[in-house]
């Protein structure tokens, strides 16, 4: 049972281009948590999605982020001309349904996102 | 003031050392998490707590809910214990669904 994926490991991007990061959570599991960890800073929330929903986007930027999970295929995190303050590392975190004090959530390796 | 309060910020110690890293929370919690980061950036669960005590191998967890308070314990500390170790709750009645993180204590063991 593979785990997490993310892909990809690293993305580098120039200023204003667009970056696509993707991940596919373990099988079986339908809910997807997406985080990001700034330089020196800890973990932030983004976003949580189940298939074809957006449960919470709280903690996602008001512009220029978005994020979907369809019913095939992996979670996408995009981000639309990217600024030198998108740099950070963006996890992906799933987990099974969720029971009434929550799940683990399985992490995966993270996206390292650099922007020129 | 941080909803999640992690101590020490940084510990050193020595290889076999008893090693407590501190969690403290100021919000209703449904479960409490603690993470493993090591150095290349992965992230591992270790455990998820809503009370009691938790063991799995050298590390133990431990909740107080009414002291809002968790802490983790290494036995037997190893260099490849080193890593930074994170604290998260799930918030009870509103705000995110995701979790809420401390900033991590940075654990280095040496041999």
């Amino acid at each position: 049972n593979a785990g997490v994926m993310q892909n990809p490991r690293h993305l580098v991007r120039r200023r204003g281009q667009e970056a696509r990061l993707r991940c596919s959570p373990m099988k079986g599991h339908s809910h997807v948590y997406w985080y990001r960890q700034l330089p020196e800073e800890g973990l932030k929330f983004m976003v949580y999605l189940q298939k074809e929903n957006i449960i919470d986007e709280s903690g996602m930027p008001k512009e220029r982020f978005s994020a979907e999970f369809p019913k095939e295929g992996p979670s996408i995190l995009r981000i639309q001309q990217v600024v030198r303050g998108d740099s950070a590392a963006y996890f992906c975190a799933s987990s099974p349904p969720i029971a009434a004090g929550g799940n683990i959530q399985y992490f995966g390796a993270g996206t390292r996102l650099s922007v020129l | 003031k941080n909803e999640v309060e992690q101590s020490p910020q940084n510990l050193t110690a020595q290889e076999g050392e008893f090693i407590t890293i501190n969690c403290s929370y100021s919000v209703g919690i449904s479960a409490l998490h603690w993470l493993q980061q090591h150095p290349g950036g992965g992230i591992v669960s270790l455990f998820m707590l809503s009370s009691g005590k938790k063991k799995h191998g050298r590390l133990i967890a431990t909740i107080n809910i009414q002291e809002k308070h968790s802490s983790l314990h290494i036995t037997a500390s190893h260099p490849r214990d080193s890593a930074v170790y994170i604290c998260a709750v799930r918030l009870v009645g509103g705000g995110a669904d995701g979790l809420t993180f401390g900033k991590g204590t940075h654990l280095i063991i040496q041999p």
